[in-house]
C-alpha cells in the first residue's frame, strides 16, 4: 500500500486477555520496526525485523510480548495476559533499508 | 543504555515566535534525525542529519549535527499554528547489520493564535 497500516486502530482489552496487533509494511520495505509509546512519553523501541535475517528482540519488555513477520512483510505483535502498564500506543515502522523510516499511525491500546 | 535528552520538554509560543530546542546524549551518533508527531499520527521526518556540523534547513526547519557528534538541534522559524505536535529527535546508531535509532522523550509545542 502507499504508508504503513496498522490494525485496529484502537483496542479496549481486559487484564489478562491476550491482544494481537498487526502491520502491515510498506510493500518492498524489508526492515520493520515495532515501537510503544506510553502516554507522554517517548517511542520505546520493542523489535527489529530485517529480511531473512534473526530479529533483534532486545527491545521486548517480558516474555508476555512477541512478534512474528510473515513471508517478509505483514507482522504481528502479540501480548499475552494483558496488564495495565501494557497500556500504550503501538507504533510499527517500515523503511527499505535499515533506517528512514515511515510510521504508521499505531494502535492505542488500553487495558482495563 | 543509550539515551537521549531533549529540552525544553514542552513550550508555548506566541504565533509568529521563532523556536529552538535541543537534543543531547552522552554517546556519539553516526546520524541525527528530527521527527514531528501530530495527534492520533506516527512521527513523521522534517530532517536528517548526516555528518558532524552539517547544518540542514527544510523550509522554516533548520537543524544542525554537533561538532561532538553528541547533540543536536533544532530551529522554527515564523511559527504558525500548524507547527503544533509533539517533535522527537532521534540518534542513529551502527549496529552490526542494521541502523538502530534511538528516540528522545520529544518536546510538546504549542502556538498561540
Amino acid at each position: 500500500g502507499a504508508g504503513v497500516s496498522q490494525s485496529p486502530s484502537n483496542k479496549v482489552t481486559e487484564k489478562g486477555k491476550d491482544v494481537e496487533l498487526r502491520c502491515d509494511p510498506i510493500s518492498g520495505h524489508t526492515a520493520l520496526y515495532w515501537y510503544r509509546q506510553s502516554l507522554g512519553q517517548g517511542l520505546e523501541f520493542l523489535i527489529y525485523f530485517q529480511g531473512n535475517s534473526a530479529p533483534d528482540k532486545s527491545g521486548l519488555p517480558s516474555d508476555r510480548f512477541s512478534a512474528e513477520r510473515t513471508g517478509g512483510s505483514v507482522s504481528t505483535l502479540t501480548i499475552q495476559r494483558t496488564q495495565q502498564e501494557d497500556s500504550a500506543v503501538y507504533l510499527c515502522a517500515s523503511s527499505p533499508t535499515g533506517w528512514g523510516y515511515t510510521f504508521g499511525s499505531g494502535t492505542r491500546l488500553t487495558v482495563v | 543504555g543509550q539515551q537521549l535528552n531533549q529540552s525544553p520538554q514542552s513550550m508555548f509560543i506566541q504565533e509568529g515566535e521563532d523556536v529552538s530546542m535541543n537534543c543531547t546524549s552522552s554517546s556519539i551518533f553516526n546520524t541525527w534525525l528530527w521527527y514531528k508527531q501530530e495527534p492520533g499520527e506516527g512521527p513523521v521526518l522534517l530532517i536528517a542529519l548526516y555528518k558532524a556540523g552539517e547544518l540542514t534547513s527544510n523550509g522554516r526547519l533548520t537543524a544542525q549535527f554537533g561538532i561532538t557528534r553528541k547533540d543536536s538541534f533544532l530551529n522554527i522559524s515564523a511559527s504558525i499554528p500548524s507547527d503544533v505536535g509533539i517533535y522527537f529527535c532521534a540518534g542513529q546508531v551502527r549496529k552490526t547489520s542494521y541502523d538502530k535509532v534511538i528516540f528522545g522523550p520529544g518536546t510538546s509545542l504549542s502556538v498561540i493564535p
